[in-house]
């Protein structure tokens, strides 16, 4: 099935500087991605979405400037996290969906998250 | 994409079935009802996904009400791994974004 692969796992940083999340579709094409913010307790909140080959698209209240998000290929989008604080301490998630040979109803699938620790 | 409403948390007894309910009463025609579930520290993981028929796979059996304002997520033979946060989606052919709910807690006991 269609497998969606997020690096590092897991990342600890000091606070003001910057920390890059990959997310690669390994064995299908994306044209789309999603990037998600997961708070302890709570639910996933949609932060933007990644679009190949041009800008990406920002939920409100996220900002653009401090979560720069690129997706340069078909296989690979990352978020940067910029000058890092506390509260940017988060697990971030990223999904795809296949973009050859898939209807608009076929599934989202999902990376295993990036734990985020800024101190 | 129209709301969906689900309970908090539930419990269910290993081996036996978890019925997870959903109510998405304005859910509009070209929508299709999307289940995922979270398993503690991981990325969701999907389920089913169905639009007014009933659905199954290896996984779980969807039950989608005539008039598609409720759904149930079967799961035929809970076991402790199921142990995990549902949601249950809402999903037009406009978009490709999932947006989540708060999603219920099912907790499979021994």
């Amino acid at each position: 099935g269609a497998v969606v692969s997020q690096h590092p796992s897991r990342v600890i940083c000091k606070s003001g500087t910057s920390v890059k999340i990959e997310c690669r579709s390994l064995d299908f094409q994306a044209t789309t991605m999603f990037w998600y913010r997961q708070f302890p307790k709570q639910s996933l909140m949609l932060m933007a979405t990644s679009n190949e080959g041009s800008k990406a698209t920002y939920e409100q209240g996220v900002e653009k400037d401090k979560f720069l998000i690129n997706h340069a290929s078909l296989t690979l989008s990352t978020l940067t996290v910029t000058s890092a604080h506390p509260e940017d301490s988060s697990f971030y998630i990223c999904s795809a969906r296949a973009t050859s040979g898939g209807s608009y109803n076929s599934p989202l699938h999902f990376g295993n998250g990036t734990r985020l620790t800024v101190t | 994409d129209a709301k969906t409403t689900q309970p908090p948390s539930m419990d269910c007894a290993e081996g036996r079935a978890a019925n997870l309910p959903c109510n998405h009463s304005t859910i509009s025609g070209n929508e299709y009802v999307y289940w995922y579930r979270q398993i503690h520290s991981q990325g969701p993981q999907y389920i089913i996904h169905g639009l007014k028929n009933n659905e199954t796979n290896e996984m779980a059996s969807l039950i989608i009400t005539e008039d598609r304002k409720s759904s149930t997520l079967i799961l035929p033979h809970a076991t402790l791994r199921d142990t995990a946060v549902y949601y249950c989606i809402l999903r037009s052919g406009a978009t490709n974004k999932l947006i989540f709910g708060t999603g219920t807690l099912l907790a499979v006991q021994p």
